[in-house]
């Protein structure tokens, strides 16, 4: 099964300043999820966006998901040090035999610094 | 990562040695999940389990055996590991239902459990 790619593979940034990671992929998706991960730490849900929804907020995130570009985008506003972690992407195929699980992608390192 | 626990957290263990894995979620879901990170790799998932029945394994080594006594807990026993096999093992949970399938919205995790093997 697919996974997503996510790029750039690592970004840093000075504190207040804005993150965006992108992530694409290849075949048809029910959802894409964006997870994020502290070092050795265990991966911590951010947001949900379905197939049918091309925008949504939590916070200070923002998700965009273009189906036609097989695209999403994570935008963290107004970083904060405490945002330096490993964001990955997650795609829930749609259909198909492997129906419920997600395939996750390499993520990007995000540092944030004070 | 609250709400799905992992223990032990470290392990070392030599290529003879048998040990296990045990993760045990406080959620009330039915689905559970074995991830192998490792370095400069993707998440690689392992098993699934849901209600109790594995669903998935994904060409996993007869080295890793799960067990899913019930839907809380999970196992994944070890045994005659090879060093490349040490990484972090995650442990994951989602609520499941609808008839011919099971939904995984959003999964949560354990905090893992570092394995090395000598």
């Amino acid at each position: 099964s697919q996974q997503g790619e996510e790029d750039p593979q690592a970004l840093s940034i000075q504190e207040g300043e804005n993150a965006t990671m992108n992530c694409s992929y290849k075949t048809s998706i029910n959802n894409l999820q964006w997870y994020r991960q502290n070092s050795g730490r265990g991966l911590v849900h951010l947001i949900l966006i379905r197939s049918n929804e091309r925008e949504k907020h939590s916070g200070r995130l923002r998700v965009t998901l273009d189906t036609s570009k097989k695209s999403s985008s994570l935008l963290i506003t107004a970083s904060r040090a405490a945002d330096t972690a490993s964001y990955f992407c997650a795609l829930r195929n749609a259909g198909g035999t492997s129906y419920g699980k997600l395939t996750f992608g390499q993520g990007t390192i995000l540092t944030v610094h004070p | 990562e609250t709400g799905v626990t992992q223990t032990p957290r470290h392990l070392v263990m030599g290529m003879t040695n048998k040990k296990s894995l045990k993760c045990e979620q406080h959620l009330g879901h039915n689905a559970m999940y074995w991830y192998k990170q490792s370095a400069k790799k993707p998440l690689e998932l392992m098993f699934v389990y849901n209600f109790k029945e594995q669903t998935e394994n994904n060409s996993v080594p007869s080295r890793f055996s799960p067990e899913c006594p019930n839907s809380s807990h999970l196992f994944l026993h070890l045994h005659t590991l090879q060093p490349e096999d040490s990484a972090l093992y995650l442990c994951a949970s989602s609520r499941a239902g609808g008839s011919g399938g099971f939904r995984t919205d959003t999964q949560y995790f354990g905090p893992g459990t570092r394995l090395t093997v000598l």
